[in-house]
């Protein structure tokens, strides 16, 4: 079975920097792309960026790019995003999420829980 | 505003066919494939349709989904009350300045 378990949101100020964590099991996590997935409640979903199979591709959304770092851990089945310089518009829930196949444009099928990021003075 | 259109709500009574439309572009919808996903309150988006019109096993074949140049549809056959749920569809855009995936503004759908 596949799981997703996400860690590390919490309630952070403006300009300050938060580490997220994606402990994948139950599928050959160096076989398929992963990514994070935004959601602000009661809003729609947001794609923040991906990392393919073997991290040779890396891609992000408009309004992360150059502050968010994605990156993962084929050793150990963990997938992370390196959030810096956060503003008050990145609050929403951060999904991880696995990809249908290792490529970074196949599609996306399993979804972890997610974890609530707040950015607030 | 989303790069792919598609309308805030939907509704329909018991037994009845709807469908949800998705505009998008010739770097996105017109060149790759169309995901659909359904996500009930308070709880995490469930794959519905992959690969323009496939459905993943598990799914019910009430669900469909086809695509023509840059539009797609999700069609809802034989509604019923616990189909009541956001629907969202993704692809991956290759647009040259700016490729990444992008999803659909959401459709909120209301079983009357």
């Amino acid at each position: 079975e596949v799981q997703l378990v996400e860690s590390g949101g919490g309630l952070v100020q403006p300009g300050r920097s938060l580490r997220l964590s994606c402990a994948a099991s139950g599928f050959k996590f160096d076989g398929y792309a992963m990514h994070w997935v935004r959601q602000t409640p009661g809003k729609a979903l947001e794609w923040v960026s991906t990392v393919n199979w073997d991290s040779s591709l890396i891609t992000y959304a408009a309004p992360v790019k150059g502050r968010f770092i994605i990156s993962r851990d084929n050793t150990n089945n963990f997938l992370h995003l390196q959030m810096n310089s956060l503003r008050v518009e990145d609050t929403a829930f951060y999904y991880c999420v696995k990809g249908e196949g290792p490529g970074s444009s196949v599609g996306f099928d399993y979804w972890g829980q997610g974890t609530l990021v707040t950015v607030s003075s | 505003q989303s790069v792919l259109t598609q309308p805030p709500s939907a509704s329909g009574t018991p037994g009845q066919r709807v469908t949800i439309s998705c505009a998008g572009r010739s770097s996105n919808i017109g060149t790759n494939f169309v995901f659909w996903y359904q996500q009930f309150p308070q709880t995490t988006p469930k794959l519905l349709i992959h690969r323009d019109n496939e459905r993943p096993s598990g799914v019910p074949d009430r669900f469909s989904a086809s695509k023509s140049g840059t539009s797609a549809s999700l069609v809802i056959s034989g509604l019923r009350s616990e189909d009541e749920a956001d629907y969202y569809c993704a692809t991956w855009d290759d647009n040259l300045s700016e490729f990444g995936w992008v999803f659909g503004g959401g459709t909120k759908l209301t079983v009357l």
